[in-house]
């Protein structure tokens, strides 16, 4: 069974411009997240859908990061315009969707912006 | 708010020598608790969980956990270590459908 895919799985750019990156969940897992993972720290919830519907993005910052889930299977995160405090590895995870269920991580986009 | 401290940010050991990484969280409902691991180049895996029932908990690779509520600890042991663990280990506990993680402990197994 195919894992949770992402790319691209590195990206730079220079401050100001906008960048975006691509999650396809595993196959019939509802729920999706993304997640920010800055050097050193554990990752911390961006952002999570069920289906179609961001159900919780409390955490992500709306001034210049904006997420889509359209047909509630793969999903778009994009910044603009990138910061330099923006540079981190953006993970995506699914999960099936249960009450008490595991999250699946995908291998993440490293982003640097100089 | 909850959160998860993971007390060793660098673990140096030998093969074959016992480990113990430490977990603990702040929450003081029902918890799911999580050990995930990151090997070099890789993505984040789950290595093993607790939801209820026994509080040792057995995970792939020779790990296990022990969940002791009095302590909200969550530790994780393998009595062997081997040069393949060299990895970073993460402690999670879930909440409200989000996971929230420790910093994590880097581990290196020197052969």
């Amino acid at each position: 069974e195919a894992g949770v895919v992402q790319s691209p799985r590195y990206k730079i750019i220079e401050k100001k411009q906008p960048v975006a990156f691509w999650c396809n969940p595993i196959s019939g897992h509802n729920t999706l997240y993304w997640y920010l993972q800055n050097l050193g720290q554990g990752p911390e919830l961006l952002i999570r859908y069920e289906n179609e519907e961001a159900v919780d993005d409390s955490q992500l910052p709306k001034d210049r990061f904006s997420a889509e889930r359209l047909k509630g299977v793969d999903s778009t995160l994009k910044i603009q315009p990138a910061e330099l405090g923006d540079s981190a590895v953006y993970l995506c995870a699914s999960s099936e969707g249960r009450g008490s269920d595991t999250q699946y991580f995908g291998p993440g986009t490293r982003l640097t912006v100089l | 708010a909850q959160s998860v401290s993971q007390h060793n940010h660098h673990v140096i050991l030998s093969e074959a020598a016992s480990l113990e990484l430490g977990c603990n969280y702040s929450y003081g409902g029902t918890v799911n608790l999580f050990w995930y691991v990151q090997y070099p180049g890789q993505h984040l895996q789950l290595l093993l969980k607790y939801f209820s029932g026994d509080p040792l908990v057995k995970g792939i690779k020779g790990f296990e956990a022990e969940f002791i509520k009095s302590k909200f600890s969550f530790n994780l042991r393998k009595p062997s270590v081997q040069w393949s663990d060299t990895a970073e280990y993460f402690c999670a506990v879930r909440s409200s459908y989000k996971l929230i993680f420790g910093s994590g402990t880097r581990l290196l197994v020197r052969p």
